[in-house]
């Protein structure tokens, strides 16, 4: 059974202040991660994705993937309001045409 | 600009009733996928297509199909709508690793 873990939260974090996000995951089958963001009443949108071990940076954001301990995190460094919101981690067991399996989502409050 | 939308936004039916949810999509994709959202579940997998004539179960794929006779379209039927189905539904396509995810249609069964 493929699983992705994630705190529900909700994580409060103060505005500026570095948010660490995490997920873990079931399967080390698994060939890639994503972080999505998903406002309230919204769908989700991707933020970045992650298939190997190790750091991956894009602007205020920093994906970290470690397949030994199946654990994987999002940074987001200098906090703000608009970042207020769910993060769901999903994997990918599989090549690129098959579906996400999704975490249940981390509640992310940051505070002004 | 190319877009992934579904139809309608927001539907009320009675249990028992067969039902059936719109997904268009413009940017050309192969991979095209059914996703509910429950709170407390998370987004889970209904169906998904590789292609035309292709379709795939997933996760939760009891009560519901999908058939797909055109690259655009992957429509999702609920051929008897019961009370458990009441959810939020979320249409997908995508190439390479990114998916695109539709706008959401909340079903309420009653």
């Amino acid at each position: 059974q493929k699983e992705v873990e994630q705190n529900s939260g909700p994580l409060s974090v103060p505005e500026g202040a570095i948010a660490s996000l995490n997920c873990t995951y079931s399967d080390r089958g698994s060939q890639s991660f994503f972080w999505y963001r998903q406002y309230s009443g919204k769908s989700p949108e991707l933020i970045m994705f992650i298939y190997s071990n190790g750091d991956k940076e894009d602007g205020r954001f920093t994906a970290q993937l470690n397949k030994a301990s199946q654990y994987v995190s999002l940074l987001i460094r200098d906090s703000q309001p608009s970042d207020s919101a769910t993060y769901l981690c999903a994997g990918r067991w599989g090549g690129g045409a098959d579906g996400l399996t999704f975490g249940k989502g981390t509640h992310l409050i940051i505070q002004p | 600009d190319a877009e992934i939308t579904q139809s309608p936004r927001h539907k009320i039916t009675e249990t028992g009733r067969q039902v059936t949810l719109a997904c268009h999509q413009t940017w050309n994709h192969n991979n095209m996928f059914w996703y509910r959202q429950d709170l407390g579940h998370g987004l889970r997998l209904i169906h998904y297509s590789y292609g035309v004539q292709d379709t795939n179960k997933g996760e939760v794929s009891d009560g519901y199909s999908v058939s797909r006779s055109n690259t655009e379209d992957l429509p999702l039927t609920l051929e008897s709508a019961a009370s458990s189905q009441t959810s939020v539904y979320f249409c997908a396509s995508s190439v390479g690793s990114e998916a695109f995810f539709g706008q959401g249609t909340r079903l309420t069964v009653v």
